[in-house]
Formats: C-alpha cells, structure tokens, sequence
C-alpha cells in the first residue's frame, strides 16, 4: 500500500482480555518496527522484524506481550491480560532494509490507541 | 548507547516569527539525524534527515535543519511559522549498521495566531 496500515484506529478493552493489533507494512520493505508512545514515557521501542531473521525482541516489556510477522509482511502484536498500563498508542513502522542501510526513513502508520478500563 | 535531548517541552511563537526546535545527541559514531512531526491524533510523520554531505538539509512543508557536528546538535527550524505548524516534534538518532531509532522526549510547538 501507500503507507503503513494499521487496525484497529481505536480499540477500548477490558482488563484481562486479550487483544490484537496490526499492522500492513509499505510493499517491499523488510523491516518492520513497533513502538509504543504513552503519556510520560515517550516513544518506546518494542520489537523489530528483518526479512527471515530472528526478530529482536528487547523491547517487549513483559511476557504477555508478544509479535509476530508472516510472510515477511503482516505483523500481530498481542497483548494478553491486558493491565491499565497497556493503555497507550501502539505505533508500526516499516523501510526499505534495516542493519546495513542506516540512512533509510523509517515510515510510521497512524498508530491503533489502546485504553484499557 | 545512543541518546537524544530535546531540551524544550514546550516552544511558543508567534505566526509568522521564525520557529526553533532544539535537538542535541550523543552516540558513538556518526549520527543518521531524523525530524519527524506529529499532528493531535496522528502517527509520525518524516520531516527530514541528515545522513552525510552538506550540514543544512531541507525538508517537508518549509523546514529545515542545520547538522552541529562539534555542538552534536540538529536543531529544526522555519523562518516563518504558521498555525498549523503546531504539533509535537520529535528528533530521533540512529548510527551505521544499527536499526533501532532513538527518540526524544518531544517538545510541543504552539504557533499563535
């Protein structure tokens, strides 16, 4: 597509459920990023896909968080057992290549905002 | 490691004033130096970038950065701001052969009519 997709826009859950997010990268790019941005803590990295390769998953701020990317396009991020702060925008990025093109522009979707109650 | 500091949580100007946003760095290596603007409700969006040549680098809707190698700054600006250029800047870092883009903490412009 055009630019970096992201679903839901807004999705408002209960404590304890678990939810799904994703993210439609721009055709051809092999990188992919999450971020998180919340109220006081700025933008966070959480994972990062490169094609085929192991993705790195330091960010991840606990074990029910988790992601993955098929095909080397589409990524879930899933978040389970949701806690009040999981609320927050959940931002998806992809480029062209990643390690060895440093000087490529990481492109943002418009983010899918979470608030847990 | 590498960081970024956006020393200002808030610049205020006036509409058609020149605006400023600073944005200093540290890391080991050379920066790839990056501007990206969000809007209220919005995801990021690319401003511009420096990754070599010529420190001044231009970018979308009239903005332009200005690259500091011994000041290790990247400040953002416009010679003449308009109401809508108000949004929160965020100034992000990166170096060679690395993925990870660090951000700053943001500053939040408001231009006044």
């Amino acid at each position: 597509g055009a630019g970096v997709s992201q679903s839901p826009s807004n999705k408002v859950t209960e404590k304890g459920k678990d939810v799904e997010l994703r993210c439609d990268p721009i055709s051809g790019h092999t990188a992919l990023y999450w971020y998180r941005q919340s109220l006081g803590q700025g933008l966070e990295f959480l994972i990062y896909f490169q094609g085929n390769s192991a993705p790195d998953k330091s960010g991840l701020p606990s074990d029910r968080f988790s992601a993955e990317r098929t095909g080397g396009s589409v990524s879930t991020l899933t978040i389970q057992r949701t806690q009040q702060e999981d609320s927050a925008v959940y931002l998806c990025a992809s480029s062209a290549s990643g390690t060895h093109s440093s000087g490529n522009t990481i492109y943002f979707g418009e983010g899918s905002w979470l608030t847990v109650v | 490691a590498q960081s970024v500091a956006q020393p200002e949580d808030q610049v205020n100007v006036a509409e058609g004033n020149p605006l400023t946003v600073k944005c200093t760095y540290s890391v080991s290596g050379n920066p790839y130096l990056f501007w990206y603007v969000q809007y209220p409700n919005r995801g990021l969006q690319f401003l511009l970038k420096y990754i070599t040549g010529d420190n001044l680098v231009k970018g979308s809707y009239g903005f332009e950065a200005e690259f500091n190698k011994s000041q290790t700054s990247f400040h953002l600006k416009k010679p003449s701001a308009l109401v809508s250029d108000s949004a929160l800047y965020f100034c992000a870092v990166r170096v060679a052969n690395d993925y990870k883009l660090s951000f700053g903490a943001g500053t939040t412009v408001t231009v006044r009519a």
